[in-house]
Protein backbone atom coordinates (compact mmCIF):
# COMPACT_ATOMS: atom_id res chain seq x y z
CA UNK A 1 0.00 0.00 0.00
CA UNK A 2 1.38 3.46 -0.61
CA UNK A 3 1.81 5.20 2.08
CA UNK A 4 3.63 7.66 4.45
CA UNK A 5 4.85 6.59 7.50
CA UNK A 6 5.56 9.02 10.64
CA UNK A 7 7.09 7.31 14.16
CA UNK A 8 5.95 7.24 16.89
CA UNK A 9 2.00 8.59 16.51
CA UNK A 10 2.29 10.39 20.10
CA UNK A 11 5.19 11.76 21.57
CA UNK A 12 5.27 13.21 25.38
CA UNK A 13 9.13 14.32 26.11
CA UNK A 14 10.45 17.08 28.64
CA UNK A 15 12.29 20.26 27.18
CA UNK A 16 15.64 19.93 26.13
CA UNK A 17 15.74 16.30 25.33
CA UNK A 18 16.23 15.98 21.46
CA UNK A 19 14.58 13.76 19.70
CA UNK A 20 13.55 12.41 16.20
CA UNK A 21 10.49 12.08 14.65
CA UNK A 22 10.82 10.08 11.76
CA UNK A 23 9.09 9.61 8.75
CA UNK A 24 9.29 7.56 5.19
CA UNK A 25 7.66 7.00 2.37
CA UNK A 26 7.30 4.07 -0.26
CA UNK A 27 6.12 5.46 -3.39
CA UNK A 28 9.24 6.61 -4.84
CA UNK A 29 8.42 11.02 -4.28
CA UNK A 30 11.31 12.91 -4.97
CA UNK A 31 9.40 15.59 -2.76
CA UNK A 32 9.30 15.57 0.89
CA UNK A 33 8.11 18.18 3.65
CA UNK A 34 7.12 18.60 7.09
CA UNK A 35 4.12 20.30 8.86
CA UNK A 36 2.61 21.82 12.12
CA UNK A 37 -0.59 21.86 12.71
CA UNK A 38 -1.57 24.62 15.55
CA UNK A 39 -5.34 25.73 16.56
CA UNK A 40 -6.05 29.13 14.87
CA UNK A 41 -2.58 28.62 12.85
CA UNK A 42 -3.53 25.84 10.40
CA UNK A 43 -0.93 23.65 8.34
CA UNK A 44 2.31 25.83 8.45
CA UNK A 45 5.43 24.20 6.34
CA UNK A 46 8.60 23.74 8.31
CA UNK A 47 11.44 22.23 5.98
CA UNK A 48 10.88 20.57 2.54
CA UNK A 49 13.32 18.62 0.11
CA UNK A 50 12.94 18.40 -3.53
CA UNK A 51 15.40 15.46 -3.21
CA UNK A 52 17.88 13.58 -2.11
CA UNK A 53 20.59 16.12 -0.06
CA UNK A 54 18.04 18.91 -1.15
CA UNK A 55 16.66 20.75 1.71
CA UNK A 56 15.56 23.88 2.51
CA UNK A 57 13.66 26.11 5.06
CA UNK A 58 9.56 26.00 4.94
CA UNK A 59 7.99 28.97 7.08
CA UNK A 60 8.31 27.97 10.33
CA UNK A 61 11.96 26.14 10.50
CA UNK A 62 12.99 27.49 13.80
CA UNK A 63 13.86 25.09 16.33
CA UNK A 64 14.22 22.11 13.73
CA UNK A 65 16.71 20.06 11.50
CA UNK A 66 16.20 17.98 9.10
CA UNK A 67 18.39 15.69 6.79
CA UNK A 68 17.84 13.68 3.11
CA UNK A 69 20.08 11.25 3.28
CA UNK A 70 18.28 8.44 1.41
CA UNK A 71 14.91 9.09 -1.16
CA UNK A 72 12.48 7.30 1.05
CA UNK A 73 13.37 9.19 5.11
CA UNK A 74 13.13 12.77 5.34
CA UNK A 75 13.33 12.62 9.64
CA UNK A 76 12.18 15.60 12.11
CA UNK A 77 15.01 16.68 14.56
CA UNK A 78 14.55 18.57 17.54
CA UNK A 79 17.52 19.24 19.04
CA UNK A 80 16.17 20.96 22.19
CA UNK A 81 12.37 21.03 22.34
CA UNK A 82 10.73 23.40 23.79
CA UNK A 83 7.14 23.87 25.06
CA UNK A 84 6.14 26.32 21.91
CA UNK A 85 6.81 23.10 20.11
CA UNK A 86 3.81 21.36 21.07
CA UNK A 87 2.27 20.25 18.48
CA UNK A 88 0.58 17.92 15.51
CA UNK A 89 3.23 17.55 13.05
CA UNK A 90 2.90 16.01 9.80
CA UNK A 91 4.89 14.51 6.95
CA UNK A 92 3.62 14.50 3.68
CA UNK A 93 5.60 13.85 0.16
CA UNK A 94 4.96 14.35 -3.92
CA UNK A 95 5.94 13.58 -6.82
CA UNK A 96 8.30 16.61 -7.79
CA UNK A 97 7.30 19.81 -8.06
CA UNK A 98 8.72 20.68 -11.10
CA UNK A 99 7.85 18.58 -13.81
CA UNK A 100 4.88 21.57 -14.89
CA UNK A 101 2.45 20.54 -12.37
CA UNK A 102 1.79 20.39 -8.52
CA UNK A 103 1.04 16.92 -7.37
CA UNK A 104 -0.88 16.16 -4.77
CA UNK A 105 0.63 15.42 -1.41
CA UNK A 106 0.34 12.08 0.55
CA UNK A 107 -0.02 12.76 4.54
CA UNK A 108 1.10 10.62 6.90
CA UNK A 109 -1.23 10.07 9.92
CA UNK A 110 0.55 12.21 12.16
CA UNK A 111 2.34 12.84 15.25
CA UNK A 112 1.05 14.55 18.31
CA UNK A 113 4.47 15.71 20.26
CA UNK A 114 3.97 17.10 23.53
CA UNK A 115 7.04 19.13 25.44
CA UNK A 116 7.00 19.79 29.18
CA UNK B 1 2.63 33.00 -3.12
CA UNK B 2 -0.98 33.39 -4.17
CA UNK B 3 -3.23 33.55 -0.86
CA UNK B 4 -6.42 31.78 -0.89
CA UNK B 5 -9.69 33.07 0.84
CA UNK B 6 -12.56 30.60 1.81
CA UNK B 7 -15.32 30.51 3.73
CA UNK B 8 -14.71 29.77 7.86
CA UNK B 9 -17.71 27.53 7.90
CA UNK B 10 -21.12 25.73 5.85
CA UNK B 11 -23.38 24.05 7.48
CA UNK B 12 -25.23 21.29 4.94
CA UNK B 13 -27.66 18.35 5.31
CA UNK B 14 -27.60 14.91 3.70
CA UNK B 15 -28.15 14.82 0.46
CA UNK B 16 -27.69 18.20 -0.36
CA UNK B 17 -24.58 19.70 -3.14
CA UNK B 18 -22.23 22.04 -1.08
CA UNK B 19 -20.14 24.36 -3.49
CA UNK B 20 -17.21 25.73 -1.45
CA UNK B 21 -16.15 29.06 -3.32
CA UNK B 22 -12.27 29.62 -2.70
CA UNK B 23 -10.76 32.92 -3.89
CA UNK B 24 -7.06 33.36 -5.09
CA UNK B 25 -6.83 36.98 -6.82
CA UNK B 26 -3.36 37.10 -7.72
CA UNK B 27 -3.35 33.31 -8.65
CA UNK B 28 -0.08 33.19 -11.36
CA UNK B 29 -0.17 32.05 -14.85
CA UNK B 30 1.58 28.20 -13.82
CA UNK B 31 -0.66 28.18 -10.51
CA UNK B 32 -2.38 25.10 -10.19
CA UNK B 33 -5.39 24.75 -7.56
CA UNK B 34 -5.72 22.00 -5.59
CA UNK B 35 -8.22 21.33 -3.01
CA UNK B 36 -7.39 18.65 0.33
CA UNK B 37 -9.77 17.54 3.06
CA UNK B 38 -9.02 16.60 6.52
CA UNK B 39 -10.75 14.96 9.39
CA UNK B 40 -9.96 15.57 12.91
CA UNK B 41 -6.42 14.10 13.82
CA UNK B 42 -5.65 12.98 10.55
CA UNK B 43 -3.20 13.94 7.77
CA UNK B 44 -4.58 16.58 5.21
CA UNK B 45 -6.44 13.61 1.46
CA UNK B 46 -5.86 15.24 -1.31
CA UNK B 47 -8.95 15.12 -3.02
CA UNK B 48 -9.30 17.25 -6.77
CA UNK B 49 -6.99 19.48 -8.86
CA UNK B 50 -7.21 21.86 -11.63
CA UNK B 51 -6.09 24.56 -13.65
CA UNK B 52 -8.90 25.57 -15.71
CA UNK B 53 -12.69 25.04 -17.22
CA UNK B 54 -14.05 22.35 -14.85
CA UNK B 55 -12.32 18.75 -13.77
CA UNK B 56 -14.45 16.07 -12.25
CA UNK B 57 -13.53 13.05 -10.31
CA UNK B 58 -15.70 9.94 -8.50
CA UNK B 59 -15.81 12.54 -5.34
CA UNK B 60 -15.83 16.04 -6.67
CA UNK B 61 -15.91 18.47 -8.92
CA UNK B 62 -14.04 21.58 -9.27
CA UNK B 63 -15.27 24.47 -11.41
CA UNK B 64 -12.52 27.28 -12.23
CA UNK B 65 -13.66 30.38 -14.11
CA UNK B 66 -11.91 31.99 -16.94
CA UNK B 67 -10.08 34.44 -14.95
CA UNK B 68 -8.88 32.19 -12.73
CA UNK B 69 -9.43 34.20 -9.60
CA UNK B 70 -11.37 31.76 -7.96
CA UNK B 71 -12.74 28.06 -7.97
CA UNK B 72 -15.52 25.83 -6.57
CA UNK B 73 -15.40 22.83 -4.88
CA UNK B 74 -19.04 21.02 -5.48
CA UNK B 75 -19.66 18.04 -3.59
CA UNK B 76 -22.73 16.13 -4.88
CA UNK B 77 -25.08 14.73 -2.21
CA UNK B 78 -23.47 14.88 0.76
CA UNK B 79 -23.12 12.56 4.05
CA UNK B 80 -22.41 13.06 7.53
CA UNK B 81 -18.98 11.70 6.84
CA UNK B 82 -18.44 14.53 4.43
CA UNK B 83 -17.90 16.74 7.95
CA UNK B 84 -14.27 17.87 7.66
CA UNK B 85 -12.03 20.69 7.01
CA UNK B 86 -11.56 21.50 3.36
CA UNK B 87 -8.80 23.77 2.26
CA UNK B 88 -7.92 25.06 -1.11
CA UNK B 89 -4.70 25.40 -2.08
CA UNK B 90 -2.63 27.22 -5.17
CA UNK B 91 0.20 25.53 -6.14
CA UNK B 92 3.83 26.94 -7.77
CA UNK B 93 4.55 24.33 -10.75
CA UNK B 94 7.50 25.93 -11.81
CA UNK B 95 9.66 24.78 -9.24
CA UNK B 96 9.34 23.70 -4.68
CA UNK B 97 7.31 26.86 -3.79
CA UNK B 98 5.38 25.48 -0.42
CA UNK B 99 1.72 24.19 -1.01
CA UNK B 100 0.55 27.30 2.08
CA UNK B 101 -2.43 26.19 3.86
CA UNK B 102 -4.72 28.67 4.47
CA UNK B 103 -7.32 28.19 7.73
CA UNK B 104 -9.77 26.39 5.47
CA UNK B 105 -13.81 25.53 5.36
CA UNK B 106 -15.22 23.68 8.17
CA UNK B 107 -17.75 21.83 6.40
CA UNK B 108 -20.81 20.54 9.20
CA UNK B 109 -23.08 17.83 7.53
CA UNK B 110 -26.30 17.18 9.61
CA UNK B 111 -28.15 14.47 9.17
Amino acid sequence: EAQVTQNPRYLITVTGKKLTVTCSQNMNHEYMSWYRQDPGLGLRQIYYSMNVEVTDKGDVPEGYKVSRKEKRNFPLILESPSPNQTSLYFCASSLSQGRGRPYGYTFGSGTRLTVV
Amino acid sequence: LAKTTQPISMDSYEGQEVNITCSHNNIATNDYITWYQQFPSQGPRFIIQGYKTKVTNEVASLFIPADRKSSTLSLPRVSLSDTAVYYCLVGDARGRRALTFGSGTRLQVQP
